[in-house]
């Protein structure tokens, strides 16, 4: 069953500008975590933020939550051709260790 | 660390057939999920084992399905008869606790024909 929706299911924009991507879930979660994935490549994990956080900071990555609206935000700032990847938010829900991930965001960026 | 290995990388097979995807989480990872991956129904986790125990396996789509860690270094998805259906791709994930952030193999891409 998915567990997070995010929007949009596509974006595409050109080097050096900002994306953002947005996900929103059902329950009550532990942490909730994005990932990136490469066309024919496994998931690769990006960051983690906890339930009692509001923002995260990773380089050039921006994520931020927001428990009482059920929803996370993924911001790639200054954005380069290499970050052209699908992009995916996953939850841990409070009651077990299982992570469901949603249907992902596919980002183009043209050099 | 050589990260999580699956085997094999593709699979064409016949319905019908018997097929056995294998997994080598990395080493000291104490929880291992299996997941497939469609275009029609994204990520779906099919099971996931806490030190080798299968704690959820209700995302295994039906009996056809099976999987197993006989030691920690070790798993196995099996499903017998294979359906055109299950084709997709298949990925194992280890992490070090249940979670904590996942680690991904390559895959396994299956044509059921």
């Amino acid at each position: 069953s998915q567990q997070g929706e995010e929007d949009p299911q596509a974006l595409s924009i050109q080097e050096g500008e900002n994306a953002t991507m947005n996900c929103s879930y059902k329950t009550s979660i532990n942490n909730l975590q994005w990932y990136r994935q490469n066309s024919g490549r496994g998931l690769v994990h990006l960051i983690l933020i906890r339930s009692n956080e509001r923002e995260k900071h990773s380089g050039r990555l921006r994520v931020t939550l927001d428990t009482s609206k059920k929803s996370s935000s993924l911001l790639i700032t200054a954005s380069r051709a290499a970050d052209t990847a699908s992009y995916f938010c996953a939850t841990v829900e409070n009651q077990g260790g299982k992570l469901i991930f949603g249907q992902g965001t596919e980002l183009s960026v043209k050099p | 660390d050589a990260g999580v290995i699956q085997s094999p990388r593709h699979e064409v097979t016949e319905m019908g057939q018997e097929v056995t995807l294998r997994c080598k989480p990395i080493s000291g990872h104490n929880s291992l999920f299996w997941y497939r991956q469609t275009m029609m129904r994204g990520l779906e986790l099919l099971i996931y084992f806490n030190n080798n125990v299968p704690i959820d396996d209700s995302g295994m789509p039906e009996d056809r399905f099976s999987a197993k860690m006989p030691n920690a270094s070790f798993s196995t998805l099996k499903i017998q008869p294979s359906e055109p259906r299950d084709s997709a791709v298949y990925f194992c994930a280890s992490s070090p606790f249940s979670d904590s952030p996942l680690h991904f193999g390559n895959g396994t891409r299956l044509t059921v024909t």
